[in-house]
């Protein structure tokens, strides 16, 4: 079965600091792998999609990397901001799977002033 | 990107009723989904809502309890019937897309039941 396990479950970290938010899966083909950025009550929005052949993304203060040897992602925060707070969600969609999403359980990230 | 709108946004149902949820998408997109995600926990695709013909269900997900409608390209409906409080979560609506580093898959924003 295919799985995707994130870590921390939650996090706490002042306004300003770095954190990295770990995502492993495994062993499958998989077609992408995704960060979804959820705040309460609202749907996912996509931060980053990379490929297999693909090792980092950016997008503004969020980098993730992607390492398909020991499949494991991770998803950098820089100088957090107070509206950073909310779960992060590593989605993996893999061939195996008909490329359905497999979605990680979250880590709940709370930026402190 | 494609944006999606869900109505209702929030509901309290009484036990034994049946609540249907609609999706509004801005452009026409050929695969739908739905989703649940219960409290605290991560997101469990419930059926994809084929256009023209029978949705496709998950397991653990029947016709008879969340059937689904899609009529166009561009609208579904998802019924939660026979609610009970087992049922209260987050619906959520998505559909993929494409953006220039490959397809994605954009959400809506969730209708959160309460089944009392």
């Amino acid at each position: 079965k295919n799985q995707v396990e994130q870590s921390p479950q939650s996090l706490i970290i002042l306004e300003g600091k770095n954190c990295t938010l770990q995502c492993n899966y495994t062993v499958s083909p998989f077609s992408n792998l995704r960060w979804y950025k959820q705040d309460t009550g609202r749907g996912p929005v996509s931060l980053t999609i990379m490929t297999f052949s693909e090792n980092t993304k950016s997008n503004g203060r969020y980098t993730a990397t992607l390492d398909a040897d020991t499949k494991q992602s991770s998803l950098h925060i820089t100088a957090s901001q107070l509206s950073d707070s909310a779960s992060y969600i590593c989605v993996v969609t893999f061939k195996a799977a008909g490329n359905k999403l497999t979605f990680g359980g979250g880590t709940r990230v709370l930026v402190k002033p | 990107s494609a944006v999606i709108s869900q109505k209702p946004s929030r509901d309290i149902c009484q036990r034994g009723t049946s609540l249907t949820i609609q999706c509004q998408v801005d452009s026409q997109v050929t695969m739908m989904f739905w989703y649940r995600q219960q409290p605290g926990q991560s997101l469990t695709l419930i059926a994809t809502a084929n256009q023209g013909s029978e949705a496709t269900y998950e397991s653990g997900f029947v016709i008879d309890k969340f059937p689904i409608s899609r009529p166009n390209l561009t609208f579904s409906t998802l019924t939660v019937s026979n609610m009970s409080p087992e049922d209260s979560s987050i619906y959520l609506c998505s559909v993929e897309g494409r953006l220039a580093a490959g397809e994605t898959q954009y959400f809506g924003p969730g209708t959160r039941l309460l089944v009392l």
